[in-house]
């Protein structure tokens, strides 16, 4: 498995600001995911980060708004910007590692609300 | 139609009991399939994968995986209490990418003592 960490664990931000997530693993993996899980729904791919290079955003989600970092392969980072109440959710890192066994492991997740 | 769908629940099942959870899928070409555990204000936890049709069994969880009626379950035996939580299914698409993973809404299984 993959031991994953974010911070801050959860933050109260107001309208119309910034707020940064941090994941850190604790080895090198080829792919990062940001997630978001709305209170209720289930997990919705944001984008995947890729080191060296832009992420990926999936349908819906722009970088402007959600822009990601990765400057190397045990970190990255996800800002939420220009934050409305809409944006209130938990926001979750998810790791892959190419070979052996298929799995995706999730950290322990932002759990913002903007007021 | 969602692309994997599960029964929100809740479901509720006495200690000892066996709990059935169902997902279906709409993607015919998918070729994995996970259960992922939430428990109340955490992350999700990988609890099992399936690749093959048939059963797989971990202790005291056995997934089942029917592709041509696109359907994978999580049968829990001998439920307890701790097994109180959400399980999310997942499906990694045709496309073999993990941006391609689809999750369920999840069921909220209730294990009473």
């Amino acid at each position: 498995s993959a031991v994953i960490s974010q911070k801050p664990s959860r933050d109260i931000c107001q309208r119309g600001t910034s707020l940064t997530i941090q994941c850190q693993v604790d080895s090198q993996v080829t792919m990062m995911f940001w997630y978001r899980q709305q209170p209720g729904q289930s997990l919705t791919l944001i984008a995947t980060a890729n080191q060296g290079s832009e992420a990926t955003y999936e349908s819906g989600f722009v970088i402007d708004k959600f822009p990601i970092s990765r400057p190397n392969l045990t970190f990255s980072t996800l800002t939420v910007s220009n934050m409305s109440p809409e944006d209130s959710s938990i926001y979750l890192c998810s790791v892959h590692r190419t070979g052996g066994i298929d799995e995706q492991y999730f950290g322990p997740g932002t759990r913002l609300t903007v007021t | 139609q969602k692309e994997v769908e599960q029964n929100s629940g809740p479901l509720s099942v006495p200690e000892g009991a066996i709990a059935s959870l169902n997902c279906t899928y709409s993607d015919r070409g998918s070729q994995s399939f996970f259960w992922y555990r939430q428990y109340s204000g955490k992350s999700p936890e990988l609890i099992m994968f399936i690749y093959s049709n048939g059963d797989k069994e971990d202790g005291r969880f056995t997934a089942q995986l029917n592709k041509a009626s696109q359907y994978v379950s999580l049968l829990i035996r001998d439920s307890q209490p701790s097994d109180s939580a959400t399980y999310l299914c997942a499906v990694k698409g045709s496309s073999g990418n993990n941006n391609d993973m689809r999750f369920g809404a999840g069921t909220r299984l209730t294990v009473k003592p």
